[in-house]
């Protein structure tokens, strides 16, 4: 298994420009979510999915954007690049809510978005 | 919500010695992780472990979920531990989002 797969590794953007944040995982989660970690801070959920054609905000979703249309892949969107978008993305899964253990997590190894 | 609260903020060792992370929450807890942000970024899962006590060579973890913290253990401390130590739990009301603490900061001097 690769686990949770995320693509780019790094990014330069322009103020404006989108961009999407590709994460893909092989182990059957129902449970995928996406997160932003700013300098000095934890990580802060941005969106969440909990099954195929589910999603759902976290707790910082203004400017992004998720469709979960598989089981493997959960896509974020970025519609209009802002400075303060500049931060490491974060993609995570877990098999989800059928018992406690389920919801172990598992972090792809980020992205680094900087935005110009 | 919930408040997950880690100390210290920072911590600075020798190599060789022994430390003790602490990771306070503010509510009923289903899932509790511990994980090791290395210098590269990386998050590593250390510990599932929404109560009792686990083991993993150096590292150890405690988790008393009635009076709602959890204890990070690392003995003889090595170079390669440095980077930043995070708690990370899930509320018991059937939701499965993540909230983390800020961390802990590590830095071990050879």
């Amino acid at each position: 298994n690769a686990g949770v797969t995320q693509t780019p590794k790094f990014q330069v953007l322009k103020t404006g420009q989108s961009m999407t944040l590709q994460c893909a995982q092989d182990m059957n989660h129902e449970y995928m979510s996406w997160y932003r970690q700013d300098p000095g801070m934890g990580l802060r959920l941005i969106h969440y999915s909990v099954g195929a054609g589910i999603t759902d905000q976290g707790e910082v979703p203004n400017g992004y954007n998720v469709s979960r249309s598989t089981t493997e892949d959960f896509p974020l969107r970025l519609l209009s690049a802002a400075p303060s978008q500049t931060s490491v993305y974060f993609c995570a899964s877990s098999y989800g809510p059928r018992t406690p253990r389920d919801t172990e997590a598992f972090f792809g190894q980020g992205t680094r978005l900087t935005v110009v | 919500g919930i408040q997950v609260e880690q100390s210290p903020p920072d911590l600075i060792l020798q190599e060789g010695a022994n430390s003790t992370l602490r990771c306070n929450f503010s509510d009923s807890v289903n899932n509790l992780q511990w994980f090791h942000q290395n210098p590269w970024g990386q998050l590593i899962n250390l510990f599932y472990i929404p109560s009792g006590t686990k083991q993993n060579g150096r590292l150890s973890a405690t988790t008393v979920a009635t009076e709602r913290y959890s204890l990070l253990y690392i003995s003889s401390s090595q170079t390669t531990d440095s980077g930043v130590y995070f708690c990370a739990v899930v509320k018991a009301s059937g939701t499965y989002k993540y909230i983390f603490g800020t961390g802990t900061r590590l830095k071990v001097l050879a």
